[in-house]
């Protein structure tokens, strides 16, 4: 079936530590998005990449790059994670950038930070 | 800053019963969606309503969008202890770049 996968489900690592969260997508998809959900709050849109063009969040801390080395992967890097970054982590695709399109989600990774 | 909130923020029915679950936003959208988010998982995709759009179904879903009043309610009828999730609307701005602007959800529980 076509979906969403990212990789690990669930990751621990220390406090200034580097991490990497991955994405894969078998849906072909030109879109991919990261999103930060924090308990019982919205999910937080990080930065999303259209083919190869990557499209920054305002309010995203420098702390979080991405790379998009295909169209099927997508990676989020944690470059000195903090207590406050741990998170559940969405990656998400769309057919297309734009209105009257729907996402699609992969089932997080949720990350913890000692 | 966040576009959509939901209410109630938590809801508990009994299996069999309708939930009705209301969004309310501020600034002009071209689409609002509608997503169920289980425990611990990504978010699903459950109806789309366009803005010249008053009401849609699906299923056991109803959807339903007053863009005078800048709100939207989704009801789930018959409910069953499946539905027991996180529902969150997320509204979708104009633009070729929109993005989603999701709110805090709905915590929806149903009682066997």
């Amino acid at each position: 079936d076509a979906m969403v996968i990212q990789n690990p489900r669930y990751q621990v690592t220390q406090f200034g530590k580097p991490v990497t969260l991955s994405c894969s997508q078998t849906l072909n998809h030109n879109v991919m998005y990261w999103y930060q959900q924090k308990s019982s709050q919205a999910p937080k849109l990080l930065f999303h990449y259209y083919d190869k063009d990557f499209n920054n969040e305002a309010d995203t801390p420098d702390n979080f790059q991405s790379r998009r080395p295909n169209t099927s992967f997508c990676f989020l890097d944690i470059r000195s994670p903090g207590l406050g970054d741990a998170a559940m982590y969405l990656c998400a695709t769309s057919r297309e950038r734009g209105s009257y399109n729907e996402q699609f989600f992969g089932p997080g990774t949720r990350l913890t930070v000692l | 800053s966040q576009q959509g909130e939901e209410d109630p923020q938590a809801l508990s029915i009994q299996e069999g019963e309708n939930a009705t679950m209301n969004c309310s936003y501020k600034t002009s959208i071209n689409n609002l969606q509608w997503y169920r988010q289980n425990s611990g998982r990504g978010l699903v995709h459950l109806i789309l309503i366009r803005s010249n759009e008053r009401e849609k179904h699906s299923g056991r879903l109803r959807v339903t969008l007053d863009t005078s009043k800048k709100s939207s309610s989704l009801l789930i009828t018959a409910s069953r202890a499946a539905d027991t999730a996180s529902y969150f609307c997320a509204t979708d701005a104009f633009g070729a770049n929109s993005k989603l602007t999701f709110g805090k959800g709905i915590t929806l529980s149903v009682r066997p």
